[in-house]
């Protein structure tokens, strides 16, 4: 079966430090990977996406995500957290078998204090 | 523009009523979805249409109908809901997949109809 795990339902992070956001895949072939925030009643934003090239990948909002096919992980980063940054963190993953099948991990809570 | 906009942001009905979820887009995507999400989870699939067709039909209750009248528009048609129905729907819109190929793509959600069923 294919999955999408964020193994973190919260992180918390004092603002200034760095960010980390895990997320491991289990999805057959090679995976297209996203990321996406929601902020509190509201609708889902795209930060990032890894398709294929650079492991680094670089999104909006000053963060980025690392691509390890080693470790099956796409973990999301940004170097000096905001309090504005506190948000619902979704990992994706889409197989190139599955179109139009995003499989969405759980979600991870991002608290970001002052 | 880069919009997908959502019409109702809330809607409450009762379980006998009618009711229609409105979703437009102008980014020329041909690809739409309708997601369902419950607090603090991750969107649930339930349709996805390519080319104004329905093509994915996560196997959703009749009682949800959706419609693509055209390329920018995406109805869901609501009747006879259950309270369990109650939730935040999402519509996104994406390029869609040549013929054969995938879309690699990332989805433009709107920001949601919150729906209550009473």
């Amino acid at each position: 079966a294919q999955s999408v795990a964020q193994p973190e339902d919260q992180v918390n992070v004092a603002e200034g430090n760095p960010l980390t956001v895990k997320c491991t895949y289990s999805v057959s072939g090679n995976p297209y990977l996203f990321w996406y925030v929601q902020y509190p009643n509201r609708g889902l934003q795209f930060l990032l996406k890894y398709i294929t090239g650079d492991n680094l990948v670089k999104g909006s909002y000053g963060f980025e995500a690392e691509f390890n096919k080693s470790q099956t992980s796409f973990h999301l980063k940004k170097p000096s957290a905001l309090v504005s940054d506190s948000a619902l963190y979704f990992c994706a993953a889409l197989s190139p078998r599955g179109w139009g099948k995003l499989q969405f991990g759980a979600g991870t809570q991002v608290v970001v204090t002052p | 523009d880069t919009e997908v906009t959502q019409t109702p942001k809330h809607l409450v009905m009762g379980m006998t009523n009618k009711k229609s979820l409105k979703c437009e887009q102008h980014m020329g995507h041909r690809a739409m979805y309708w997601y369902k999400q419950k607090a603090k989870k991750p969107p649930e699939l339930m349709f996805v249409y390519s080319y104004e067709k329905l093509s994915i039909n996560e196997s959703v209750p009749s009682r949800f109908s959706p419609e693509c009248p055209n390329s920018s528009l995406l109805n869901l048609h609501l009747h006879a809901l259950q309270p369990e129905d109650s939730a935040l729907y999402l519509c996104a819109s994406s390029l869609a997949g040549t013929s054969g190929g995938v879309n690699t793509g990332e989805l433009f959600f709107g920001e949601g109809s919150r729906l209550t069923v009473l």
